[in-house]
């Protein structure tokens, strides 16, 4: 079993739709979590990260942790053709020194 | 957010010569950066922690005599891809925690070729 799932897609969605995006893990020393994006020939960029169960929310997006499950969220509100890009989970194991797992990424395409 | 730089941003050589590919942080000190590679399609895997002052560690399967790391500085990394072979081709990024190993802000990524 692979330690992080995550639906490749393509995932496309008409502008203004809210985005569901998933990832789930297998790895219960993952403690930290985090959303890039990361866009056509780009170095990733760091959205959102949080450590606990639960919803945090920065503007149009919000990720959501349920450790119990295993199971990390991205949700985009009011998606906009800009937000077109690859959508990459992360986790760390928390050591302070540990480089990050990746998720392989979700294309995301918003219809203008 | 934090700003990571990498130079350069692609590169075409000849299989069997060396590439160097540069990583600095440019407003914050980073002791240890991070060496990812990705190949087209394909997520981010770590490649090396590269340590200030000290050896880089390498994760499992990565040579680490192809792949040659030097932290030269508390802003600046190094990754030299010796006798480059054409399946060595891939997208090479660099990554650097500003706070804390989960705040980790990524370099723009160099794009080599190997002919």
């Amino acid at each position: 079993q692979k330690e992080v799932e995550q639906d490749p897609g393509p995932l496309s969605v008409p502008e203004g739709a809210i985005v569901s995006l998933n990832c789930t893990y297998s790895n219960s020393a993952f403690q930290y979590f985090m959303w890039y994006r990361q866009y056509s020939r780009k170095g990733p960029e760091l959205l959102m990260y949080t450590y606990s169960s639960g919803n945090k929310e920065d503007g149009r997006f919000t990720a959501q942790v349920d450790k119990s499950s295993k199971y990390i969220s991205l949700f985009i509100r009011d998606s906009q053709p800009s937000d077109s890009a690859t959508y990459l989970c992360a986790y760390l194991s928390g050591g302070g020194a540990d480089g990050l797992t990746f998720g392989k990424g979700t294309h995301l395409i918003i219809q203008p | 957010g934090a700003v990571v730089s990498q130079h350069p941003s692609w590169v075409i050589c000849k299989s069997g010569t060396s590439v160097k590919i540069e990583c600095r942080s440019l407003d914050f000190q980073a002791t240890t950066m991070f060496w990812y590679r990705q190949f087209p399609k394909q997520s981010l895997m770590l490649m090396a922690t590269s340590n200030e002052g000290s050896k880089a560690t390498y994760e499992q399967g990565v040579e680490k005599d192809k792949f040659l790391i030097n932290h030269a500085s508390l802003t600046l990394s190094t990754l030299t891809v010796t006798s480059a072979h054409p399946e060595d081709s891939s997208f090479y990024i660099c990554s650097a925690p500003q706070r804390g190993a989960e705040t980790q802000y990524f370099g723009p990524g160099t794009r080599l070729l190997v002919l």
